[in-house]
């Protein structure tokens, strides 16, 4: 059975810094590519970034350019989002998505087959 | 920039009625790179279709997907009490800015 569990969520401070992970089982994960994506309080969903199953390809929403990173730990199965200069309107719950593609493209995908349970950020001072 | 613009915002249906969701893309879509999901409050997205028309796994066969270039379509042909949720359109075509369409609320009465 795949699982995707999130982590790191949490208060964080207006121009602080968050690392969100997310931990996958039930699949070969260095042969998917990952996915985070929020929805804000009241507002629907929103793609965030994108990452290849090799890390070679990242993407990000124009929102958290400059200041987001996905990166991947292939040998623990584990996908991250270093959050840094925090904003008020990055409050939101985090999700994390493996890709349905399984393929022998190392893009990035967004469209995900699977997700994990969110993980809440609260930006506030 | 390719923007996805869903219609109605709102639906209120009756069950076993038949839902009829739009999606319609700002420039040509790829229809191998649209999706849609269905999202309930307090879980995370649930894949309905990918490839615009192909069913994700263990997605009941009353709701169906088609459509290409700009215009995209998610039929539910006979609507159940589960169904009521929000649903999105996503494009992930080429490396422009990915979204997700604003989405479509169906409330069933």
């Amino acid at each position: 059975e795949v699982h995707l569990l999130e982590s790191g969520g949490g208060l964080g401070q207006p121009g602080g810094s968050l690392r969100l992970s997310c931990v996958v089982s039930g699949v070969t994960f260095s042969t998917y590519a990952m996915t985070w994506v929020r929805q804000a309080p009241g507002q629907g969903l929103e793609w965030v970034s994108s990452i290849s199953r090799s890390g070679a390809c990242t993407y990000y929403a124009d929102s958290v350019k400059g200041r987001f990173t996905i990166s991947r730990d292939n040998s623990k199965n584990t996908v991250y989002l270093q959050m840094n200069s925090l904003r008020a309107e990055d409050t939101a719950i985090y999700y994390c998505g493996k890709a349905w593609y399984n393929g022998s493209r190392d893009e990035c995908f967004a469209t995900s087959d699977y997700w994990g349970q969110g993980t809440v950020v609260t930006v506030s001072s | 920039e390719i923007v996805l613009t869903q219609s109605p915002a709102t639906l209120c249906l009756s069950p076993g009625e038949r839902a009829t969701l739009s999606c319609r893309a700002s420039e040509t879509v790829n229809s191998m790179y649209l999706s849609w999901y269905q999202h309930k409050p307090g879980q995370p997205p649930r894949l309905l279709m990918y490839r615009a028309s192909t069913r994700a796994a263990g997605v009941p066969a009353r709701f169906s997907g088609g459509g290409s270039g700009t215009d995209f379509t998610l039929t539910i042909s006979s609507l159940q009490p589960e169904d009521s949720a929000v649903y999105y359109c996503q494009q992930d075509y080429k490396l422009t800015l990915w979204r997700f369409g604003q989405g479509t609320r169906v409330d069933i009465k």
